[in-house]
């Protein structure tokens, strides 16, 4: 079964400084994978996402994942972080009846001034 | 496009209530996935319709629960009777054809006294 791991409950950065939230997955194929953002009180958006393209993904907002096979890994980076980047991060997977999304339990992310 | 639309945006209710929830899809859009997000299990997918058909309701946690969707532009969550561990922030998402995006609703957070 496929099942999501985001190793970090709370991410705590600098402004201007670099981002890594990180996420691990468990699937028996390679599997889309996803980023999505949760601002406070607000719906999730999409960040980026992965579909057997190029390994490395850019998606909105400065953001970017790096596709890791052997690793089974799908961190999400920014170089510099921003803040109105503080918001929850969450990491998913295409299940494995189709169409069904696996989240992992999020990232929240506080970037201090 | 105004979005994945959802009503109410916040509702109070007394143990034993009827709640209905609302959602509106984005036009188009021919899949539709209600889900549960909780502090100590974070975000369930409840139930997915595809054109107006429930295809996956494994998520429903229990026969209090039921979901409609008459029609390409609406479809309902209903909880009777309501508890209080049904408290928790319901949203309703959208895509085309699948998974590859699902555009999120802003949610409406339940509380039940």
């Amino acid at each position: 079964a496929q099942s999501v791991t985001q190793l970090d409950s709370h991410v705590s950065v600098s402004e201007g400084t670099p981002v890594l939230l990180r996420c691990n997955y468990s699937s028996s194929y390679s599997p889309s994978l996803f980023w999505y953002v949760q601002h406070p009180n607000k719906g999730l958006q999409l960040l980026l996402k992965y579909t057997s393209a190029a390994t490395l993904v850019k998606g909105i907002n400065g953001f970017e994942a790096e596709f890791k096979k052997s690793e089974t890994s799908f961190h999400l980076t920014k170089p510099s972080a921003h803040m109105s980047d503080a918001a929850e991060y969450f990491c998913s997977i295409e299940g494995d009846s189709s169409y069904k999304l696996i989240f992992g339990s999020g990232t929240r992310l506080l970037v201090r001034p | 496009d105004a979005g994945v639309i959802q009503s109410p945006r916040h509702e109070v209710t007394e143990m034993g209530q009827e709640v209905t929830l609302r959602c509106k899809p984005i036009s188009g859009h021919d899949y539709l996935f209600w889900y549960r997000q909780t502090m100590m299990r974070g975000l369930e997918l409840l139930i997915y319709f595809n054109n107006n058909v429930p295809i996956d309701d494994s998520g429903m946690p229990e026969d209090r629960f039921s979901a409609k969707m008459p029609n390409a532009s609406f479809s309902t969550l209903k909880i009777q009777p309501s508890e209080p561990r049904d408290s928790a922030v319901y949203f309703c998402a959208s895509s085309f054809s699948g998974v590859e995006t699902q555009y999120f609703g802003p949610g409406t957070r339940l509380l039940v006294l």
